[in-house]
């Protein structure tokens, strides 16, 4: 069973640029979620997807935006990048929205560095 | 959110046991789970615990004290490869998880 994808791995944007990252949960999961992971503030919960919608956010701008597609694919997008923005962002996906208390299987993440 | 504490950083020796404690706040509460992330890589799911007790799976145990908002994780027979930061995370009412900022653990020979 192939796990949660995420691409780009790396990518280098430079401020006020915009970036969209793409996660493929593991087949048959439904629900996607964001995090942003810092050094200094661990794992911060961007938003929930859960069959195309959002179903919870985090406490970030509006310049943090996702999606979510049929196949249960989904992306997130930043606008106007700020260098605060670099970090690595992971993607986790559950068979079931976070109501299920299921755990959560986490994509190696994409890494972006704003210059 | 929801101050999910953890220390930062400990060290312990090849072979022996350690704890990492995580308190959190108690309203809202529906689970707490414990997750291992190698420098580089994707968090794995150790444990998962929503009663009161201690639930055992092999080497790792994890504690859940749901009045006292505490939780610990017991590694136990301590290897090299444990080396690796422990994050530990609360399900709020059935809809969020908030993370601690992890604890990184450094096994030493």
């Amino acid at each position: 069973k192939a796990g949660v994808t995420q691409t780009p791995r790396y990518l280098i944007k430079t401020r006020g640029q915009q970036v969209t990252l793409s996660c493929s949960p593991i087949s048959g999961h439904r629900s996607v979620s964001w995090y942003q992971q810092t050094p200094g503030q661990g794992l911060q919960f961007l938003f929930e997807y859960f069959s195309e919608t959002q179903r919870n956010k985090g406490n970030f701008p509006g310049r943090f935006s996702g999606r979510q597609f049929s196949n249960s694919r989904s992306e997130m997008n930043v606008s106007t990048l700020e260098l605060g923005d670099s970090a690595l962002y992971l993607c986790a996906s559950s068979l079931e929205a976070s109501g299920g208390s299921g755990e959560l299987f986490f994509g190696e993440g994409s890494r972006l560095t704003v210059l | 959110g929801q101050n999910i504490d953890q220390p930062t950083e400990m060290t312990a020796t090849e072979g022996a046991i350690v704890q990492i404690n995580c308190t959190y706040q108690t309203s809202g509460f529906n689970g707490l789970f414990w997750y291992q992330q190698h420098a580089g890589e994707a968090p794995t799911f150790l444990s998962y615990n929503v009663l009161d007790g201690l639930e055992e799976k092999g080497r790792f145990s994890s504690f859940l004290s749901r009045s006292k908002g505490y939780s610990y994780l017991l590694l136990k027979e301590l290897q090299m490869k444990d080396s690796a930061s422990y994050l530990c995370a609360v399900l709020y009412n059935f809809n969020k998880f908030y993370f601690g900022s992890g604890t990184k653990l450094n096994v030493k020979p």
